[in-house]
């Protein structure tokens, strides 16, 4: 079962910041924090993944609270190709290190 | 592009019929998934290989569905007595061998059974 809860959509205008809570608070130790995309018609993007740093790379930022408890996806400037349904995951690396999807949130950036 | 490849992307049956999908994976990625996916939901484990051993199925796997990957590089989904509630988006997922790897998905094979 999902271990994440996102809300199910969110709008935000094009060249702003879209800002995306993640709430994990049965997160255990040695869980990482994935996110992924999908945009209508196509599989599943990674975006990017943490422990409990903050991690940034060309496509967005992750910001993990100290706690672990929590976590925002930031896309810093936003397009409207950035539409798509943006999945939260709780991952622990072992064995078959399948991912477990929710329903995620469902990004609309209007112009 | 040598990204995952599935075929055919959409496919139209009638109740009771036998379908089979294509993954062509990743070539290096020795670990093949396979996922189910309804409208508005997010997609669901099927199963999941290590080269050509078939290492776990979920429960929603029912007897009907089989998959196999017999040489460890291309995978084959097929479902027998095709069901109105199969209709759904079946995608494919390939990474590298190593924990925490990221899965690369393919475009996914669309099934409406009629």
């Amino acid at each position: 079962d999902a271990k994440t809860t996102q809300p199910p959509s969110m709008d935000c205008a094009e060249g702003r910041a879209a800002n995306l809570p993640c709430n994990h608070s049965t997160i255990s130790g040695n869980e990482y924090v994935y996110w992924y995309r999908q945009i209508h018609s196509q599989g599943p993007q990674y975006i990017i993944h943490g422990l409990k740093n903050n991690e940034t790379n060309e496509m967005a930022s992750l910001i993990i609270t100290e706690d672990r408890k929590s976590s925002t996806l930031i896309l810093p400037h936003a397009t409207l190709r950035d539409t798509a349904v943006y999945y939260c995951i709780v991952r622990v690396a072992v064995r078959t290190d399948k991912l477990i999807f929710g329903t995620g949130t469902r990004l609309q950036v209007f112009p | 592009d040598t990204g995952v490849s599935q075929n055919p992307r959409h496919k139209i049956t009638k109740r009771g019929q036998n379908v089979t999908f294509r993954c062509d994976p990743i070539s290096e990625h020795n670990r093949l998934y396979w996922y189910r996916q309804t409208l508005g939901q997010g997609p669901e484990f099927l199963t999941y290989f290590q080269n050509e051993a078939q290492l776990e199925k979920s429960r929603l796997l029912s007897d009907r569905f089989s998959a196999e990957r017999p040489k460890g590089s291309f995978s084959t989904l097929e479902i027998q007595r095709t069901e109105q509630g199969d209709s759904a988006m079946y995608l494919c997922a390939s990474s590298p061998t190593g924990l925490g790897e990221k899965l690369f998905f393919g475009s996914g094979t669309q099934l409406s059974v009629l």
